[in-house]
């Protein structure tokens, strides 16, 4: 059974450009969440999605942006790229949201490095 | 403002011997914790967990003990093996913060042969 798997693995790009991330969740999991971890930090909540809507939003700027499709994989965008926008992105599925604590799956991450 | 800290960067323990990681909170509302640990490259992992509603959890070499008076949670790995060697990552949730996981900076581990 697969896990959460998380495209492309690695990414280039220049300052000022935009970048898409792509997230694929557990089979049955509805839930999917974007975390984005600098070097030496914990990772930092970005958005949570629910059965398509969002339902959580960290303190990111309105350049981030994310969807989840019917199939509840999910996209995380990322306009005017900055240099502080370098890190690794993890997204995390899990099995339900709003109703009852459950552990996330994490995918391997998107290290995206901004020159 | 951080609402999870891992105070130690750092842990070296002797393989075979108990390793004991920290971690202590701010947010009151907190009601679910968890440990994850993660290896260079990879997503975390999913440990351990712990309710609120209790005060410790044991899964096989793993154990959460929860000090909710001095918000405070402590992960036991007994006996360390050489695989332990990971970061380990204290993460929070509350149900008025929608579940999102709020996280400490980790612990690096090193289990010495």
């Amino acid at each position: 059974d697969a896990g959460v798997t998380q495209s492309p693995t690695h990414l280039i790009k220049t300052r000022g450009q935009h970048v898409t991330l792509r997230c694929s969740p557990i089979s049955g999991h509805k839930s999917v969440s974007w975390y984005q971890q600098v070097l030496g930090q914990g990772p930092q909540f970005i958005f949570q999605y629910y059965e398509k809507e969002e339902r959580g939003r960290g303190n990111f700027p309105d350049r981030f942006s994310a969807r989840q499709f019917p199939n509840y994989s999910s996209e995380l965008n990322v306009n005017a790229l900055l240099l502080g926008d370098s890190a690794l992105y993890l997204c995390a599925s899990s099995l339900m949201s709003g109703t009852v604590n459950t552990e996330a799956f994490f995918g391997q991450g998107t290290r995206l490095t901004v020159v | 403002d951080q609402q999870v800290k891992q105070n130690s960067p750092s842990l070296s323990v002797q393989e075979g011997r108990i390793s004991i990681l920290n971690c202590d909170y701010t947010n009151s509302m907190f009601d679910y914790f968890l440990w994850y640990k993660k290896y260079p490259a990879e997503g975390p992992t999913f440990l351990i967990s712990i309710s609120s509603i209790k005060d410790k959890n044991e899964d096989g070499r793993f154990t959460v003990f929860l000090n909710k008076s001095a918000k405070h949670l402590s992960l036991h790995i007994v006996p360390s093996q050489p695989g332990d060697s990971a970061v380990y990552f204290c993460a929070a949730s509350a149900a008025s913060g929608n579940y999102q996981l709020i996280w400490g900076a980790g612990t690096k581990l090193i289990i010495k042969p």
